[in-house]
């Protein structure tokens, strides 16, 4: 069994840039749910996707988006980078029938992103 | 809103219990309690989760206060590899869908 991948480990980028980090479910999993995690902070909710459509979102303006392909791998697009924006992005994966937050949630080892 | 309060920090001895305490005094009638654990370098993992009642699992213990409003986990044997970021996270109806809310954390230092 496959567990949750994510592509790149780190990554750089300047201020006003765009970003795509990509996340590959655990094997059988249907549910995507991306977080954002400061420094020294727990993860905060982006949003999460059940079978390619956005089914939550935290508070995050719309300069953060995803998508969910039908192999259930996904996503997180960023536009317009800000310096806040530096992060630990963590994808986690679970299974369900609607996609609610009712399961475990495997995680990825997450995306070290840096904005200068 | 829904939100959970965890110690900074605890240290305990190798192969003693540990007892890690939450406050959830927010916390509604459907919030599920759900802790994971975060290990150096890498993404949460789960430990476990209940509603009303105590719970175990093979990682450890969830006990639940009777009025909801505080929860302890409790790992009965640490070793030095359950070293990590404990969470405590409400399971909670926010922004009309359901989201995991964390806290900062309690980290874990186990001395050998």
């Amino acid at each position: 069994e496959t567990g949750v991948t994510q592509s790149p480990t780190h990554l750089i980028k300047t201020r006003g840039q765009q970003v795509t980090l990509r996340c590959s479910s655990q094997s059988g999993h249907n549910t995507v749910s991306w977080y954002q995690q400061a420094l020294g902070q727990g993860p905060q909710f982006i949003f999460q996707y059940y079978r390619e459509e956005e089914n939550g979102r935290g508070n995050f303006p719309p300069r953060f988006s995803g998508l969910q392909f039908p192999n259930y791998s996904s996503e997180l697009n960023v536009n317009a980078l800000e310096l806040d924006d530096s992060a630990l992005y963590l994808c986690a994966s679970s299974s369900g029938t609607s996609g609610r937050v009712r399961n475990t949630q495997y995680f990825g080892p997450g995306t070290r992103l840096t904005v200068l | 809103d829904a939100k959970t309060t965890q110690p900074n920090s605890m240290e305990s001895n190798e192969e003693e219990p540990v007892h890690l305490p939450c406050n959830h005094s927010t916390i509604s009638g459907t919030d599920y309690i759900h802790w994971y654990r975060q290990l150096p370098s890498q993404g949460p993992e789960y430990v476990i989760h209940g509603l009303t009642s105590n719970v175990n699992n093979r990682m450890a213990s969830l006990a639940i206060a009777e009025d909801r409003k505080s929860s302890t986990l409790i790992l009965h044997r640490a070793t030095l590899r359950d070293a990590a970021v404990y969470y405590c996270i409400l399971r909670a109806y926010m922004d009309s869908n359901y989201q995991l809310i964390w806290g900062a954390g309690t980290k874990l230092i186990i001395k050998p």
